[in-house]
């Protein structure tokens, strides 16, 4: 049982480059989630999922894109990599619908550098 | 809408001193409370949570936190800290509608020998 795993471990891109984070989780979750975390500010919501097929904005969607590929899988795009986008990128996940208070776990991180 | 504080950026202590993390928070809903731990170069791990009954809950490495409504409080302590406490803890509050977790700026707590 790995949990959530995440790819890759390190990414450096330049300015305008895509690339996509990809997330995977074992536990049977309904919801999955990314968060990025910058230096002093927290984690912050980019986008989440709360069943498979849809997804939803979170506080800070602009730059990205991200599909819910199966019940297991929740990917994040950046289609044009710019240097604000440089951070640490966490997926999450939880048992049950977004609306309940449920433990969310988390991946190891995606550190990513856009230079 | 939802939002934590958390007072102190670092904290340095010496190990088996005590420690308090504080945490503040704002809530226009009911209040589901969160202390993450991430350790270096790893992702967060849920240490305890308050989501109803016992105002005073526990984790299993020795940490409890306190949930005071009249103070919009839910302050991390520890009676005696080990050097392996060494890590960032985040307070988190429940966000609502969207399932997620409003994170604090995290506290930095450094044990020394």
């Amino acid at each position: 049982n790995a949990g959530v795993t995440q790819t890759p471990k390190f990414q450096v891109l330049k300015t305008g480059q895509s690339m996509t984070l990809q997330c995977a989780q074992d536990m049977n979750h309904n919801s999955m989630y990314w968060y990025r975390q910058d230096p002093g500010m927290g984690l912050r919501l980019i986008y989440y999922s709360a069943s498979e097929g849809t997804t939803d904005k979170g506080e800070v969607p602009n730059g990205y894109n991200v599909s819910r590929l199966n019940k297991r899988e929740f990917s994040l795009r950046l289609e044009s990599a710019a240097p604000s986008q440089t951070s640490v990128y966490f997926c999450a996940s939880s048992e049950g619908p977004a609306g309940a208070q449920d433990t969310q776990y988390f991946g190891p991180g995606t550190r990513l550098t856009v230079l | 809408a939802q939002s934590v504080t958390q007072l102190d950026s670092q904290v340095p202590v010496f190990e088996e001193a005590p420690v308090e993390l504080r945490c503040n928070y704002s809530s226009s809903v009911s209040v589901y409370l969160f202390w993450y731990v991430q350790y270096p170069n790893q992702g967060l791990q849920l240490l305890l949570k308050y989501l109803s009954g016992s105002t005073l809950v526990e984790s299993i490495n020795g940490f409890e936190a306190e949930f005071n409504k009249s103070q919009t409080s839910f302050h991390l302590r520890k009676p005696s800290v080990h050097i392996s406490d060494t890590a960032e803890y985040f307070c988190a509050v429940y966000g609502g509608s969207q399932g997620n977790l409003i994170f604090g700026k995290g506290t930095k707590l450094s044990v020394k020998p």
